[in-house]
């Protein structure tokens, strides 16, 4: 099964309005980390924002936030104030128990913003 | 120089070519990764590197043979490549793994074509 999910393999969104990029996860691991990346069209991927499967709050940095819903196991980014720079390819990845080296990928979800 | 580099950007060759691939980082980080990205494919982690020492090796075939002779430094060398081998390769790196699911910075990536 794969360990992380992402079924949206594109979104648009119009500009100045919010988006959710949907993931959900498997891990029988209690101790695990969850990340969303953002890959522009130049290729370089650039890490967003970081939930621990410990923390009892919601991850948010500027415009990101992120949904964890532990017992559902997702972990969805929310975008605010969509720009037309977030236009990109974005990744949820996991890192899961002591093997914290080893990250899993999902397959990425393509975002649009239209103006 | 900041953050990660990675050097050739873009590199062509042949299937009986030898030819490496340099990775390195600025941040201070002890962690370094080595990841393909294939059209039709997740991000798949190829190799692990923490403090100089291989931490992962998620199956690569020979062909790809990777070197880390410091922790800012890490080179993949390449030999009797096959076409399907043909991606983009991405470098990242972290604080240690081991204490903690620290977040990757990735480099730009080194677009390789075998022909």
């Amino acid at each position: 099964a794969q360990k992380i999910t992402q079924t949206q393999p594109g979104m648009f969104v119009q500009e100045k309005e919010a988006v959710t990029l949907d993931c959900t996860y498997d891990t029988s691991d209690p101790s695990y980390g969850l990340f969303w990346y953002k890959q522009p069209s130049s290729g370089e991927m650039i890490f967003l924002i970081y939930q621990g499967s410990y923390d009892q709050q919601n991850a948010t940095e500027g415009r990101y936030s992120l949904n964890f819903q532990k017992a559902r196991k997702s972990a969805n980014l929310v975008i605010s104030a969509s720009q037309l720079g977030d236009s990109a390819m974005y990744f949820c990845a996991m890192r899961e128990g002591t093997n914290a080296g080893k990250s899993t990928f999902g397959d990425g979800t393509t975002l649009t913003v239209k103006p | 120089e900041t953050g990660v580099t990675q050097t050739p950007r873009h590199l062509v060759m042949g299937m009986t070519n030898k030819k490496s691939l340099k990775c390195e980082q600025h941040l201070g980080h002890n962690a370094m990764y080595w990841y393909k990205q294939s059209a039709k494919k997740p991000l798949e982690l190829m190799f692990v590197y923490n403090f100089k020492e291989q931490t992962e090796n998620n199956s690569v075939p020979s062909r790809f043979s990777p070197e880390c002779p410091n922790s800012s430094h890490l080179f993949l060398h390449l030999h009797t490549l096959q076409p399907e081998d043909s991606a983009l390769y991405l470098c990242a790196s972290s604080q240690d793994p081991g204490q903690g699911y620290h977040e990757q910075y990735f480099g730009p990536g080194t677009r390789l074509t075998v022909t």
